[in-house]
């Protein structure tokens, strides 16, 4: 298995809700990364983590939350959000050198 | 902290034609460097790595790269391109911080393939 599995693929939440995004990999990789990603821009770095501990955040605000249960398996819990949130959520794994296999993303909308 | 370039926003070719896009990074002493492929609505491909070794580089689809040192650059190459090759192309440094890599992508190049 080589690949990493988001779901859902299309999500549509409104500013009070609370959902969940989720991502999966067996490839045995020991980093996970969450990105973020405008139309027509390049993919941003939310979250990193190593041996399923958080290691780098870079300045999200708290209405992102990261969570990594095992080394399978990275999720990202979404509340209050802004409809400057509507992105395309993307997930990686890396074993080495930041090598990153992505998934093929959460398409967001705020409402 | 690490940094790439990628000079051409977009870049018009007629199919069957060859083309480059180009991709400069800032300059350190050891250096790990990706292009990553992203068709609409996708996720990103990699399409080729340069860690160490040879400086010319092969991957997928028939694209290869050369790592150059003294000009600090890793432009990307085909011979001949489909207009399957429509895409958005990104060029990408690995950045060290503490114990973790993470990724650094230039602004991208959008390949546009004529008939």
């Amino acid at each position: 298995d080589t690949e990493v599995t988001q779901t859902p693929k299309h999500l549509v939440m409104g500013m009070t809700n609370k959902k969940s995004l989720k991502c999966e990999q067996h490839m045995g990789h020991r980093a996970m990364y969450w990105y973020k990603q405008k139309a027509k821009k390049p993919p941003e770095l939310m979250f990193v983590y190593s041996y399923e501990k958080l290691s780098i955040n870079e300045s999200v605000p708290s209405r992102f939350s990261p969570e990594c249960p095992n080394s399978s398996l990275l999720n990202l819990h979404l509340h209050a959000l802004q409809p400057e949130d509507s992105a395309l959520y993307l997930c990686a794994s890396s074993q080495t050198f930041g090598e990153a296999i992505f998934g093929s993303g959460t398409r967001l909308t705020v409402v | 902290a690490q940094s790439v370039t990628q000079l051409d926003s977009q870049v018009p070719v007629f199919e069957e034609a060859p083309v480059e896009l180009r991709c400069n990074y800032s300059s350190s002493v050891s250096v790990y460097l990706f292009w990553y492929v992203q068709y609409p609505n996708q996720g990103l491909q990699l399409l080729l790595k340069y860690l160490s070794g040879s400086t010319l580089v092969k991957g997928i689809n028939g694209f290869e790269a050369e790592f150059n040192k003294s000009q600090t650059s890793f432009h990307l190459r085909k011979p001949s391109v489909h207009i399957s090759d429509t895409a958005e192309y990104f060029c990408a440094v690995s950045d060290r911080r503490d114990s973790s890599y993470k990724l650094i992508f230039g602004s991208g190049t959008r390949l546009l393939v004529r008939p």
